[in-house]
């Protein structure tokens, strides 16, 4: 089974400053990787996404996010983070293939904030 | 284009009632996932639907049910509700193939008391 893995609950960076929130993943062979958004009392938006080819994927907002298939991570990144980027992110991984147990699985979410 | 919707936004419900929540996809989605938001849980899957079919079904008991329209709409049905699944339930659409993104709505809270 596939799991996913945020390992900070909380991560605060000051306006300006390169911020990163840290993923890995555990699923066999290549998966698609996500990035979501949640504010509060609000769904999730999308931000980005991995499925192949550079391993830099660039996404909405101003994040990218860097694929590492010998340390199975998918780091979200930004070079200067707004007060405006506080909010919860999720990592999220789907396998490839078929069969079933092909959900979406979900990070636990880090909190991130912003600090003017 | 207009964005996923679910209905109701907010609910309360007594324990041993049940419940059903509606979603309506992004026109030309035609998968539909469910997903199950708590503080102490996070995001769990329930089920994903594409064209009609439960494609996958996540690790939650038979008191949770699901049904996709020929529209793509689809609704979810809890019954006999315990205290417990007072949550956020989003719905999300996307394009047929897993290398889609999802497409979330606003989520429908449940108190369940």
């Amino acid at each position: 089974a596939q799991s996913v893995a945020q390992p900070e609950d909380q991560v605060n960076v000051a306006e300006g400053n390169p911020l990163t929130v840290k993923c890995t993943y555990s699923v066999s062979g290549n998966p698609y990787l996500f990035w979501y958004v949640q504010y509060p009392n609000r769904g999730l938006q999308f931000l980005l996404k991995y499925i192949t080819g550079d391993n830099l994927v660039k996404g909405s907002y101003g994040f990218e996010a860097e694929f590492n298939k010998s340390q199975t991570s998918f780091h979200l990144k930004k070079p200067s983070a707004l007060v405006s980027d506080s909010a919860l992110y999720f990592c999220a991984v789907r396998p490839r293939g078929d069969g079933s147990a092909r959900q979406l699985t979900f990070g636990s979410g880090t909190q991130l904030t912003v600090l003017p | 284009k207009a964005g996923v919707t679910q209905t109701p936004r907010y609910l309360i419900k007594t324990r041993g009632q049940q419940v059903t929540l509606s979603c309506s996809p992004i026109s030309g989605h035609r998968s539909v996932s469910w997903y199950q938001q708590t503080p102490g849980q996070g995001l769990q899957f329930l089920f994903e639907y594409f064209s009609e079919t439960q494609r996958n079904k996540g690790n939650f008991p038979g008191r949770f049910s699901g049904r996709q329209f020929s529209n793509s709409r689809s609704e979810m049905n809890v019954s006999t509700l315990e205290l417990g699944d007072s949550a956020l339930y989003l719905c999300a659409s996307s394009l047929a193939g897993d290398g889609y993104e999802q497409y979330f709505g606003p989520g429908t809270r449940l108190t369940v008391t």
